[in-house]
């Protein structure tokens, strides 16, 4: 059964820093993960998508990087600002049981990002 | 292009009672899936469908089932409400081909 684990739980940074956020998972059979932003009683916003055959995705100041047979990933956020203040959420996409196709989805519990002027 | 649609946004039902969710995903996508958000348990999967046919469950009671149309717009169920069934239900669409996912705004359901 596949666990995520998001590290920090929670995040409190002044304007302009770099950060990183944590994920971990423990079975490496993956199709893709993802990464979201929730913002407080809103839908999930997709921020980046890694196949499991690739190491890292960028857009804008977000870059996330996938290392499966460590069971990790992070998602790197340049020059923070305010505005970027949100839960960070965490999906990995596991394999099927064939190992052919996408099988379930699991998230982890959330980063809540908060970021001050 | 319009993105997943979720209707109701919210509702109130009682305890017994039955409620049933609707999903329409983004032009072109196939795939539908549905989670459960709650403050305690956080984002759980519950189903999903593609072409109709149900392709992976999560460990959720009976009560829950849902379905999915030809035209791929799809529906949730739940009978026999729970206090605990409070929570707020995100419907996904994707393409299978990357399995992106994109998410509705949500349907939030209290239970009293």
């Amino acid at each position: 059964k596949q666990e995520v684990t998001q590290i920090p739980a929670a995040l409190s940074v002044p304007e302009g820093e770099n950060l990183v956020l944590n994920c971990s998972f423990t079975d490496s059979a993956i199709y893709n993960l993802q990464w979201f932003r929730q913002d407080p009683g809103k839908g999930l916003t997709s921020l980046l998508l890694i196949q499991s055959s690739q190491r890292e995705q960028t857009s804008g100041r977000l870059n996330a990087s996938l290392d499966k047979s460590s069971g990790r990933s992070t998602l790197y956020i340049a020059a923070s600002q305010p505005g970027d203040s949100a839960t960070y959420l965490c999906a990995v996409r596991s394999l099927n049981a064939g190992g052919t196709s996408y099988g379930k989805l699991t998230f982890g519990q959330g980063t809540i990002l908060t970021v001050h002027p | 292009k319009a993105g997943v649609t979720q209707t109701p946004r919210y509702l109130i039902k009682t305890r017994g009672q039955q409620v049933t969710l609707s999903c329409s995903p983004i032009s072109g996508h196939r795939s539908v899936s549905w989670y459960q958000q709650t403050p305690g348990q956080g984002l759980q999967f519950l189903f999903e469908y593609f072409s109709e046919t149900q392709r992976n469950k999560g460990n959720f009671p009976g009560r829950f089932s849902g379905r999915q149309f030809s035209n791929s717009r799809s529906e949730m169920n739940v009978s026999t409400l729970e206090l605990g069934d409070s929570a707020l239900y995100l419907c996904a669409s994707s393409l299978k081909s990357t399995g992106e996912l994109f998410f509705g705004e949500g349907s939030r359901l209290t239970v009293l």
